[in-house]
C-alpha cells in the first residue's frame, strides 16, 4: 500500500461545475497536509494546507480533512478552464510524502 | 524575492559525462531537497539535507550525490549520468520540518536532464 494515495485520473468536469480531489495516507501521526498544483513542466505550488480535522476554505478552494478516516480532500469551486492542472496531495510526518498526482481537466 | 533557483533549466549531457545542477535558495530555510519526476511516478526523493553538513538518502539515491556546506546552497551531482537518470528534477526547501504551518515546500523552476 502507498503511503499517499490518489487516483491518477484523469478527472473531467464541466466548467462552472465544483470539483473533487481525494487523497487518502496510511500514518496516522501525519501532522501536515498540502495541496499543490502542477501545470505540465512546472514546477509544483502551493494551493491549500490543512492542520486540524474539519473545513478550511480560501476562495473557490476548500480543503477537507478527517484524521479519523485518513483522508483529505480539496474542492474546487466554479472550476475553471486554468484549473487545469495536476493536483498532487502531499502529507508531513517528518518528511514530505507525495501522491502521484491527480490529473483534472475543466471543460469549457 | 523569496525564491529557490535552480540551474541550468535544460541540460542534455552523454552518457558518463559528470554534472552538477546547482540549487539555492534566499529565505534561510533549514530543509532542503532533491526530487525527480517521471510520468506516472510522482515526485520521488533523491536525497534531502537538515542543516548544513547533515543530508541523507531518501527513496532514489543510486547514481547520485549532494552536498550542503552551506545553507542556501545544495547542488545535486550526477558523477556517470546514464540514460535512465533522464527526468525532470526539481530542488525544494522549508523552514523546517516539525509539522505545522512553516512546512510547506517551495520549489526550483526544475531541470529537465536528458542522457543520451
Amino acid at each position: 500500500q502507498k503511503e499517499v494515495e490518489q487516483n491518477s485520473g484523469p478527472l473531467s468536469v464541466p466548467e462552472g461545475a465544483i470539483a473533487s480531489l481525494n487523497c487518502t495516507y496510511s500514518d496516522r501521526v501525519s501532522q501536515s497536509f498540502f495541496w499543490y498544483r502542477q501545470y505540465s513542466g512546472k514546477s509544483p505550488e502551493l494551493i491549500m494546507s490543512i492542520y486540524s480535522n474539519g473545513d478550511k476554505e480560501d476562495g473557490r478552494f476548500t480543503a477537507q480533512l478527517n484524521k479519523a478516516s485518513q483522508y483529505v480532500s480539496l474542492l474546487i469551486r466554479d472550476s475553471q478552464p486554468s484549473d487545469s492542472a495536476t493536483y498532487l496531495c502531499a502529507v508531513r510526518k517528518y518528511q514530505l510524502i507525495w501522491g502521484a498526482g491527480t490529473k483534472l481537466i475543466i471543460k469549457p | 524575492e523569496a525564491q529557490v533557483t535552480q540551474n541550468p533549466r535544460y541540460l542534455i549531457t552523454v552518457t558518463g559525462k559528470k554534472l552538477t545542477v546547482t540549487c539555492s535558495q534566499n529565505m534561510n530555510h533549514e530543509y532542503m531537497s532533491w526530487y525527480r519526476q517521471d510520468p506516472g511516478l510522482g515526485l520521488r526523493q533523491i536525497y534531502y539535507s537538515m542543516n548544513v553538513e547533515v543530508t541523507d538518502k531518501g527513496d532514489v539515491p543510486e547514481g547520485y550525490k549532494v552536498s550542503r556546506k552551506e545553507k542556501r546552497n545544495f547542488p545535486l551531482i550526477l558523477e556517470s549520468p546514464s540514460p535512465n537518470q533522464t527526468s525532470l528534477y526539481f530542488c525544494a526547501s522549508s523552514p523546517s520540518t516539525t509539522g505545522g504551518a512553516d512546512t510547506e515546500a517551495f520549489f526550483g523552476q526544475g531541470t529537465r536532464l536528458t542522457v543520451v
